[in-house]
């Protein structure tokens, strides 16, 4: 259940851009991206609902396949400061009436001079 | 600064001990999320709480159990602790409308010798 992100790790020279791939096997209502950086809490980026509606970061975009239940992150021009761990967080059925956010391993990202 | 607050930051218990985390979400977020993060891993689903009421579980033992207030607050009590449950514990509250985005708090780095 829990999705399957890749690549597990990338290393960019400032202004590269990078592509971070999120998939599972079940239905999903929405995709939700999180960056983490060491010792601290994941803060939201964005999320992608079913339909096409998206919401989130000015300079950071994403897809969201609805039939294949993948998404991608693509980060353009990278900063040093997009240096961190990225998770996707896929929001589904979960059974009994309620929904849950399941993230995935994560992808970590290190932007370099 | 999400609005959510955790207490403590850090804690240092042995094995066979209890704990209680507390966290505060954000006001009118009415749903709560706990989450385990072992080192190099994603956040791990433990349960959610709506309105008091847990409606959804991850895959953790009954020794971690929950409670949610009607003033926004929250625990996450763990019995008999294990070295295992040495991690950083995450709460995340959201509104109601179902796509909600889900905000993070700080932790507690919780250490079982």
């Amino acid at each position: 259940q829990q999705p399957v992100q890749s690549p597990q790790a990338v290393i960019l020279r400032e202004g590269e851009d990078a592509v971070i791939n999120c998939s599972s096997s079940k239905a999903l209502y929405s995709v939700h991206w999180y960056r983490q950086k060491h010792g601290e809490a994941p803060v939201f980026l964005m999320i992608l609902l079913k339909g096409g509606e998206q919401k989130g970061h000015e300079k950071i975009s994403a897809s969201f396949n609805e039939k294949k239940q993948q998404s991608s992150l693509y980060l353009t021009a990278s900063q040093l400061s997009y240096s961190g761990t990225y998770f996707c967080g896929t929001y589904a059925y979960s059974g009994a009436g309620s929904y849950q956010l399941t993230f995935g391993k994560g992808t970590k990202l290190s932007v370099i001079p | 600064e999400t609005g959510v607050t955790q207490s403590p930051t850090h804690l240092i218990k042995t094995r066979g001990q209890q704990v209680t985390l507390r966290c505060s979400s954000q006001s009118g977020h009415n749903t709560v999320s706990w989450y385990q993060q072992a080192l190099g891993q994603g956040p791990q689903f433990i349960f959610q709480y709506y309105r008091e009421e847990e409606n959804g579980r991850g895959n953790f033992p009954p020794r971690f159990s929950g409670l949610q207030f009607p003033n926004y607050s929250s625990e996450l009590n763990v019995n008999a602790l294990e070295l295992d449950d040495s991690a950083l514990y995450l709460c995340a509250s959201r509104g109601d409308r179902g796509q909600e985005t889900q905000y993070f708090g700080p932790g507690t780095r919780l250490l079982v010798l």
